[in-house]
């Protein structure tokens, strides 16, 4: 089947500072990840699409320079949360295009920022 | 926005059926309809898709009309580790796009 690793699982970090999240294909080439976000008891919101090779795509309200997406092969992307505060706090998930299902998805990044 | 309407919440007895509705009144002709599940604080996995024909799988049947403008789940025989917040979600694909956009989802309980 497809894999999908996200790492870390869990971070905390204090506010004003960066923090990165990878999310990789192990067993597949995926051209193509999402960034979703997740509040408590809220359904998924999709925060970006990357392609390898090229610039990500932000859905309307997602600050870019906030959260910063590198998709630089195609096993690999990253988002990395920057200058964090306490409202960035929440469950990130990545997704990759390209498995046998379509899309699958990592197991996610619980941030914590104090 | 999500291209589907579920109901917030299911229940269903153990060794049941449960069935899970979806309304997708506005699909377009070659958009798929997935299906996904997520078990707390965990990613959400694959269960099943499918375009016009009803599907099965080891894991659910998809029952989808044959207008398509609303699809079933159905999990034959439900067990409590079947509790989890099913999405009903329509693939958005286009010359530009191809990505998925999740619903507010059922929140499904079995009990025993």
């Amino acid at each position: 089947g497809a894999v999908v690793s996200q790492h870390p699982s869990r971070v905390i970090c204090k506010s004003g500072t960066s923090v990165k999240i990878e999310c990789r294909s192990l067993d597949f080439q995926a051209t193509t990840m999402f960034w979703y976000r997740q509040f408590p008891k809220k359904s998924l919101m999709l925060m970006a699409t990357s392609n390898e090779g090229s610039k990500a795509t932000y859905e309307q309200g997602v600050e870019k320079d906030k959260f910063l997406i590198n998709h630089a092969s195609l096993t690999l992307s990253t988002l990395t949360v920057t200058s964090a505060h306490p409202e960035d706090s929440s469950f990130y998930i990545c997704s990759a295009s390209g498995g046998p299902y379509g899309y699958t998805f990592g197991s996610g990044t619980r941030l914590t920022v104090v | 926005d999500a291209k589907t309407t579920q109901p917030p919440s299911m229940d269903c007895a153990e060794g049941r059926a449960a069935n899970l509705p979806c309304n997708h009144s506005t699909i377009s002709g070659n958009e798929y309809v997935y299906w996904y599940r997520q078990i707390h604080s965990q990613g959400p996995q694959y269960i099943i898709h499918g375009l016009k024909n009803n599907e099965t799988n080891e894991m659910a049947s998809l029952i989808i009309t044959e207008d398509r403008k609303s699809s079933t789940l159905i999990l034959p025989h439900a067990t409590l580790r079947d509790t989890a917040v099913y999405y009903c979600i329509v693939r958005v694909a286009n010359y530009n796009t191809d990505k998925l956009i999740f619903g507010t989802g059922t929140r499904l309980q079995v009990f025993p």
